[in-house]
C-alpha cells in the first residue's frame, strides 16, 4: 500500500532563508499531491496541489516539485518568516479513489 | 463563501460512555465528506468519509460509526468509548472530486478518555 515519508525531526531555519521540506512515497506516483500547513491546535489548512504532469507549482513566496522519478515532493518557503513556523503536510491522492493519505508532517521553526 | 463548523471543541468522556461530534458545512452542496484522527505526532488517520447523504464508507474497524443524515451533515458516534479513542478528530469536506481537490477542515475536537 501506498506510504509517505516526512521528516519527523523539526527543521530549524532563520528567519529569510529558504525552508525546504521532503515527502517522499514509497509506491505508486500519485495523479495528485497536495500540500497543507498546519498550526498547534487547529485542523489543516491547504496551501498548494500540483499534478503529476506538472514539475513545479507557486504561490507567493512558497514552491512546490514533484519528481515522478524519485517518488519525491519537495515544498519550499522563501525568505521565512517566524509566522511560517507550523508543520507542513503533504497528502496524496489514493489511486483515483476519493480518500486522501496524509504524511506525519515535519514541523519548521523559523528563527527571528 | 464555505465554512465548516466542528463543535464541540474539546471534550472529555469516561471510558464505556457514548459519543457524538457533529460536522456541518456552509455554503457548498452535495461536498465529500471526511472523519479523521490524529494522534500526538502521527499522521491523519482516515475513518470515514461520505459521498452522499446515507453513503458511508469505513476505513478503520473500530467501535465508531458515521452518519450523513442530511448532505452537509456530518455526525462521529460511539456507543462505548475505549482509552484508544483518544485523540485530535478532524472533520473535512471537498468538492467531489477523486483527489484533485483541496480538503478543508475545521478546527478540531480534542477527545480525551478517562
Amino acid at each position: 500500500s501506498q506510504k509517505i515519508e516526512q521528516n519527523s525531526e523539526a527543521l530549524n531555519i532563520q528567519e529569510g532563508k529558504t525552508a525546504t521540506l521532503t515527502c517522499n512515497y514509497t509506491n505508486y506516483s500519485p495523479a495528485y499531491l497536495q500540500w497543507y500547513r498546519q498550526d498547534p491546535g487547529r485542523g489543516p489548512v491547504f496551501l498548494l496541489l500540483i499534478r503529476e504532469n506538472e514539475k513545479e507549482k507557486r504561490k507567493e513566496r512558497l514552491k512546490v516539485t514533484f519528481d515522478t522519478t524519485l517518488k519525491q515532493s519537495l515544498f519550499h518557503i522563501t525568505a521565512s518568516q517566524p509566522a511560517d513556523s507550523a508543520t507542513y503536510l503533504c497528502a496524496l491522492d489514493e489511486g483515483g479513489t476519493y480518500k486522501y493519505i496524509f504524511g506525519t508532517g515535519t514541523r519548521l521553526k523559523v528563527l527571528a | 463563501s464555505q465554512t465548516i463548523h466542528q463543535w464541540p471543541a474539546t471534550l472529555v468522556q469516561p471510558v464505556g460512555s457514548p459519543l457524538s461530534l457533529e460536522c456541518t458545512v456552509e455554503g457548498t452542496s452535495n461536498p465529500n465528506l471526511y472523519w479523521y484522527r490524529q494522534a500526538a505526532g502521527r499522521g491523519l488517520q482516515l475513518l470515514f468519509y461520505s459521498v452522499g447523504i446515507g453513503q458511508i464508507s469505513s476505513e478503520v474497524p473500530q467501535n465508531l460509526s458515521a452518519s450523513r443524515p442530511q448532505d452537509r451533515q456530518f455526525i462521529l458516534s460511539s456507543k462505548k468509548l475505549l482509552l484508544s479513542d483518544s485523540g485530535f478528530y478532524l472533520c473535512a469536506w471537498s468538492v467531489d472530486s477523486r483527489g484533485n481537490q483541496p480538503q478543508h477542515f475545521g478546527d478540531g475536537t480534542r477527545l480525551s478518555i478517562l
